[in-house]
């Protein structure tokens, strides 16, 4: 059974940090892995999408890493703002009809 | 496009009340996915579905119902509301095959039973 760990469970960082929030999988047979955000009160919106043959994606300020065969993903904010201050996401969809597996995320809180 | 709605967006039961709560998209996603999230305990799937007429069970199934008889709705239904279904629930769709793998949530519903 797929299980998605993210560590930290909570980060509080300064205006202008770097960061990398971290996301491992037990079962590297994954077709996908995906960073989502979450607002407090809102639904979740997709940040970045990494298919199992690629090694990173970048959007804007926001690059994820992923290394299949060591069940690991990471997510790295460059400059980091207040408006970064959400919870962030991770989950992993294995071949198939699986659903996405999740992590309970990492809450990020960056102070000005 | 309007995404993945949800109605209603906020709802207080009495304990033993049923109701359903809507879920829509206008993507003509194939998959659609209905989940609950209680505060310090992530995202919880109920139900999924993986194209109309076909609904499969997720890790916590009991006390609600699903049916998807379009591609574009997929309502979740709550028979005997207890306290212990007071949460936030979210509906997801996505479409299978290279970029359009991207999830999509509809903004939520916060279900108080009391």
């Amino acid at each position: 059974k797929q299980e998605v760990t993210q560590i930290p469970a909570a980060l509080s960082v300064p205006e202008g940090e770097n960061l990398v929030l971290n996301c491992s999988f037990t079962d590297s047979a994954i077709y996908n892995l995906q960073w989502f955000r979450q607002d407090p009160g809102k639904g979740l919106t997709s940040l970045l999408l990494i298919q199992s043959s690629q090694r990173e994606q970048t959007s804007g300020r926001l690059n994820a890493s992923l290394d299949k065969s060591s069940g690991r993903s990471t997510l790295y904010i460059a400059a980091s703002q207040p408006g970064d201050s959400a919870t962030y996401l991770c989950a992993v969809w294995n071949s198939g009809n699986t659903p996405l597996v999740f992590g309970k995320g990492t809450r990020l809180s960056v102070i000005a | 496009n309007a995404g993945v709605t949800q109605t209603p967006k906020f709802r207080i039961l009495k304990i033993g009340q049923s109701m359903t709560l809507q879920c829509a998209q206008d993507m003509n996603h194939n998959y659609m996915y209905w989940y609950r999230q209680d505060p310090g305990m992530g995202l919880k799937l109920i139900y999924y579905s993986v194209g109309a007429g076909i609904t499969d069970k997720g890790e916590v199934p009991n006390g609600y119902n699903v049916s998807r008889s379009t591609t574009e709705d997929f309502p979740l239904r709550l028979e005997l509301a207890a306290p212990s279904q007071t949460s936030v629930y979210f509906c997801a769709s996505c479409s299978r095959g290279g970029s359009t793998d991207t999830q999509y949530f509809g903004p939520g519903t916060r279900l108080t039973v009391l």
